[in-house]
């Protein structure tokens, strides 16, 4: 299994509320993705890195915003959550340069819930 | 724009039965990949195909990357309950991201 770390597990948070979720990895991997995912459907891309000081913008429109101020550190954040925000997060990174696509590794996941 | 499609989205099987997910892109691929995901945990990556025509084994597992290079299978050959999850086939796409596929819920009655 690879180092890639994912905080909360788990969160029940109430509307309006601001959130941010942590992930870390500890392989020196340049690039980090945040995907959402409702149980048992397709990965959507939200968010990526190619590294320090480097995001984008997924396939998926997000109310959420990232940052990279390090490496290992790829944090999303929810300015002011509401219930359509209910699903899994789910980090990831890979190894490579901007245009190359090695195999993603992926943390456990958050499951955040909007009440 | 770039598409992954993947068939079929659920897979009902006995245990000891084979079972086969299909996965098709609207491009040429530089590279498949294929990971597994079980139920409440998260993608797994299992395996990279590079070359036209290539075939890979796992133990049971067995994935093939087409001619062409636009599609791909993952055949599990008698299947067992430890083979449960979501299969998803994922290509390279601009930027250097991954194009996952919808995947393929896998259960195995015993």
């Amino acid at each position: 299994e690879a180092d890639i770390y994912q905080t909360p597990r788990y969160l029940v948070i109430g509307t309006g509320k601001k959130i941010t979720l942590e992930c870390s990895q500890t392989m020196g991997h340049d690039k980090m993705y945040w995907y959402q995912q409702d149980p048992g459907m397709e990965l959507h891309l939200i968010h990526y890195s190619y590294g320090v000081n480097s995001t984008e913008k997924g396939d998926l429109s997000s109310e959420s915003t990232v940052s990279r101020i390090r490496t290992e550190h790829f944090p999303l954040t929810l300015e002011s959550a509401r219930p359509s925000h209910t699903s899994q997060y789910l980090c990831a990174s890979s190894r490579g340069t901007t245009g190359s696509a090695y195999e993603q590794y992926f943390g456990p996941g958050t499951r955040l819930t909007v009440t | 724009g770039q598409q992954v499609m993947q068939i079929p989205q659920y897979q009902h099987v006995q245990e000891g039965e084979d079972f086969t997910t299909y996965c098709n892109s609207s491009t040429t691929l530089s590279n498949i990949q294929w990971y597994k995901q079980r139920p409440g945990g998260h993608p797994v990556f299992l395996i990279q195909l590079v070359k036209s025509g290539e075939v890979k084994k796992q133990k049971r597992l067995t994935f093939q990357f087409g001619e062409a290079k636009k599609n791909s299978s993952l055949h599990i050959t008698a299947t067992q309950t430890t083979d449960v999850g979501t299969y998803f086939c994922a290509g390279p796409a601009q930027g250097g991201k991954l194009i996952f596929g919808q995947g393929t819920e896998l259960s195995v009655k015993p």
